[in-house]
């Protein structure tokens, strides 16, 4: 069964580094998601992708993060000058239609030191 | 802005119990849904309840939908350890999918 794909797994930066965390949604699905999810706590939505452009973004979603898809396949998050509290696991997830449940990946578990 | 809570946030069973998690939601949603998520894993699709008074079941869990109450049930009927997970309610308005805080159920021998 297709799936979506995270990477890396693990990642640890020093605070105020950029970090790429990257994404390979099921091939035919049409929107994207980023999420993140503080030690095992509530599942927070940071922003939705749909055509090529952001169609919804949380209070979180700010000046600091950003999203991109530069190819056919990869979905990316990037975030500028990580904080200490920036740590958090982060899903990608992704879905074909309105009402279609979500398809998470394993997520990316970002330490910031 | 929708706003999703569940309750209760944490619940220990005894198997063989029954108990339900209630979810409400603060705004006109198009969609529900439920999710399980094991420790330090992904989120696993459960349930979607696309209308008022839908009803899903899967093994020992049912769940349902009043949209005129703003509320979905999780009913968990005679628990066994295996159920022992997170399980999250979500609520849709356009392209944003918004999680409940989320209710640890513990299931004891």
């Amino acid at each position: 069964e297709p799936e979506v794909t995270q990477t890396p797994s693990h990642q640890v930066t020093q605070m105020g580094q950029e970090v790429i965390l990257r994404c390979v949604p099921i091939s035919n699905h049409l929107y994207f998601y980023w999420y993140r999810q503080i030690l095992g706590q509530k599942v927070e939505f940071l922003v939705s992708f749909y055509n090529n452009e952001i169609s919804e973004k949380s209070e979180i979603f700010d000046d600091q993060f950003s999203v991109e898809r530069p190819d056919g396949s990869n979905f990316t998050l990037k975030i500028r000058s990580t904080k200490l509290e920036d740590s958090a696991m982060y899903f990608c997830a992704s879905n074909p239609g309105h009402n279609s449940p979500l398809h998470f990946g394993n997520g990316t578990r970002l330490t910031v030191t | 802005e929708l706003k999703v809570e569940q309750n209760p946030l944490f619940l220990s069973m005894q198997e063989g119990k029954n108990y339900t998690i209630y979810c409400n939601y603060s705004t006109t949603s198009d969609r529900l849904y439920w999710y399980r998520q094991d420790p330090g894993k992904s989120l696993e699709s459960l349930f979607v309840l696309l209308s008022n008074g839908a009803v899903k079941q899967e093994g020992r869990l049912m769940a349902s939908l009043d949209t005129k109450a703003r509320l979905s049930t999780l009913h968990i009927t005679a628990a066994v350890h295996d159920l022992s997970a997170t399980y999250f309610c979500a609520a849709t308005n356009n392209n944003d999918m918004r999680f409940g805080a989320g209710t640890r159920l513990t299931v004891k021998p």
